[in-house]
């Protein structure tokens, strides 16, 4: 496989579920993102992770909580979201953090219901 | 002030026409600007980025920077309908994070 793979590409969820969202990268790249991204909204930068180190966690409510094991792979885990949080939430991935372009997956449609 | 400021349009051109897509910044210090192409319902894809004042041309893409100006744009020559997507702006200052804005919405009508 090559870039970025997400999964699940879709997640329906009860707010009381507890679930987890997968991000791997192909790409040899040092950094990796978590976006969320609402409707009629701009892109929300949640979570930064450099060489495995998370370097900005951007004011994200606790319920959701990010892991990341190595540079390739990246997780969130979800637990007790609130309707608001339906959203896509994409992961992304760049050689360095600094100015280097992301390159994106596919995202993960999150319903809750 | 939003950080980074798109219109949202729609923005309609006929096929085979430029199309100027517009973006303009707060911050001073921002070093580095990507234009990044979203098909609907799907993810975001880069298209083009610029690091230095001028014009940067990519085939049927141009993207423009002017730091004094805080403005960048993508200009998109002989618009096809397979152009049609919503176009995100993003810059990028000293801490490497990037900044979207709301994207514009493109139209290509044959």
């Amino acid at each position: 496989e090559t870039g970025v793979t997400q999964t699940p590409r879709h997640l329906v969820m009860g707010m009381t579920n507890k679930k987890s969202l997968k991000c791997e990268q192909h790409l040899g790249h040092n950094a990796m993102y978590w976006y969320k991204q609402s409707a009629k909204k701009p892109l929300e930068l949640m979570f930064v992770y450099n060489f495995k180190e998370q370097t900005e966690n951007n004011s994200v409510p606790s319920r959701f909580s990010p892991e990341c094991p190595n540079s390739s792979h990246l997780f969130l885990h979800l637990h007790t979201l609130q309707p608001e949080d339906s959203a896509l939430y994409l992961c992304a991935s760049s050689q360095e953090m600094d100015d280097q372009p992301q390159h994106f997956g596919d995202g993960t449609r999150l319903s809750i219901l | 002030q939003k950080e980074v400021e798109q219109n949202s349009g729609p923005l309609s051109v006929p096929e085979g026409a430029i199309a100027s897509l517009n973006c303009t910044y707060s911050d001073r210090g921002s070093q580095s600007f990507f234009w990044y192409r979203q098909y609907s319902g799907k993810s975001p894809e880069l298209i083009m980025f610029i690091y230095s004042n001028g014009d940067k041309e990519d085939g049927r893409f141009t993207a423009q920077l002017n730091k004094a100006s805080q403005y960048v744009s993508l200009l998109i020559r002989d618009s096809q309908p397979s152009d049609s997507a919503t176009y995100l702006c993003a810059v990028s200052g000293n801490t490497g994070k990037l900044i979207f804005g709301q994207g514009t919405t493109l139209q290509v009508k044959p």
